[in-house]
Order: C-alpha cells, then structure tokens, then sequence
C-alpha cells in the first residue's frame, strides 16, 4: 500500500470548514483512498473514501488531485465533536489485501 | 441499530490467564478483523476472517486464538502465551464479497490490562 503523508495537527474554528491535507505521491491506479477519524478510547470511525473522483457524504466531503498524489478532506461546518485524529489510508481494494495501515494521523482541535 | 459490538469496554487478566474478547455484528458482513492497538501507536492486525469457519493469521498472530462458528461473531481469546498482552483491541467488519473497495467498520474496543 502507498505510503500517506499528513501534517501532525492542525486547528480550526468551530463553525468553519476544517480542511485536511493527506500526501499520496506513490498512489498507484487500483488504490483506493480512505479517511477514518478515532475519538480518544473510541473505535475509528469511517468517514468516506474515494478512487479519483471527488465524493461528498453527509460528514464530509473528499477533494482528490487530477494526478491522484494528494486528497483533502473537508469537513464544512466543524463541531467540537469533530476533535480527533484523522487517518488518511491509500489501499489497494482486493480481498488479497485486508489489513488496514494506520499511521499517524493528524490530530485535529476544534476550537470554540 | 446495525453495528459491532465489542464487550466487555475494560477486561483485566491475571498471569497466566486466557481471557475471550467478543465481537458481534449485526450488519450482515461477511469479514471480520482483529486488531491490537498500542498507545501512540497504528493498528496492527491479529487475525481475519473473510467467511464462516475460515480465518487467517494477520502480522501478530502469535499468542492469540480466534473462531468464526457464526457469521455474527468472532472472538478472540488472547493465551497465556502473548506476553504482552495489554492494549486497546478492536474489531471490524466489511460487507460481502462484492464490496472489495468497502470500507471496514469499527467496534468501540475492548481495553485489556494485566493485574
């Protein structure tokens, strides 16, 4: 799977839109790219994932270069319930593959 | 609700102890996961199961045991022999076959301490 780069943490405004930058140079054609967020002691939660178009859900909305080498994902009204760390995961979707690799992430603060 | 449910939230396991962590899902998914997380840390991934009385071992299998006897439920009994056991443990599961590109949906952990 392709290796991600994402900032470490980030602010944003409550009310404002919170957008998150995710680097994926070495993405490949089947790979597909997945945001999840977890909540401190919580589970990761699933937000969206794309291939190449741009995908819009009732969370968040995920904005993929023409190139594929980068995605944001923004989240257009940011709640302080929106605080947590947000991974961004590029895979390849095959049954083959089934681990999930989460890195860092970026630990996003929603401030009131 | 659909959704995967892990129980217990807190477990604690005496030297020497097996202890069962279950997950069940009532989303109808075919897979299901096991992975460990440590602090600061990604997931790593324990064991899989893409299908009813069939699992493979993920990176760090050793030391765990799981079962898929039903579609429902797979859990994982962390031996005596994982010496170090503690963590946060979550499952996942994904929809059928024909979803190769779905996401995998989280439970809400269970954390393992040792006394």
């Amino acid at each position: 799977d392709a290796k991600t780069t994402q900032p470490t943490s980030m602010d944003c405004a409550e009310g404002r839109a919170a957008n998150l930058p995710c680097n994926h140079s070495t993405i490949s054609g089947n790979e597909y790219v997945y945001w999840y967020r977890q909540i401190h002691s919580q589970g990761p939660q699933y937000i969206i994932h794309g291939l190449k178009n741009n995908e819009t859900n009732e969370m968040a909305s995920l904005i993929i270069t023409e190139d594929r080498k980068s995605s944001t994902l923004i989240l257009p009204h940011a709640t302080l319930r929106d605080t947590a760390v947000y991974y961004c995961i590029v895979r390849i979707s095959n049954f083959g593959n089934e681990k999930l690799t989460f890195g860092t992430g970026t630990r996003l603060t929603i401030i009131p | 609700d659909g959704g995967i449910t892990q129980s217990p939230k807190y477990l604690f396991r005496k030297e020497g102890q097996n202890v069962t962590l279950s997950c069940e899902q009532n989303l109808n998914h075919d897979a299901m996961y096991w992975y460990r997380q440590d602090p600061g840390q990604g997931l790593r991934l324990i064991y899989y199961s893409q299908i009813v009385n069939d699992f493979q071992k993920g990176d760090i299998a050793e030391g765990y045991s799981v079962s898929r006897e039903k579609k429902e439920s797979f859990p994982l009994t962390v031996t005596s022999a994982q010496k170090n056991p503690t963590a946060f443990y979550l499952c996942a599961s994904r929809p059928p076959r024909q979803g190769a590109n779905q996401p995998q949906h989280f439970g809400d952990g269970t954390r393992l301490s040792i006394l």
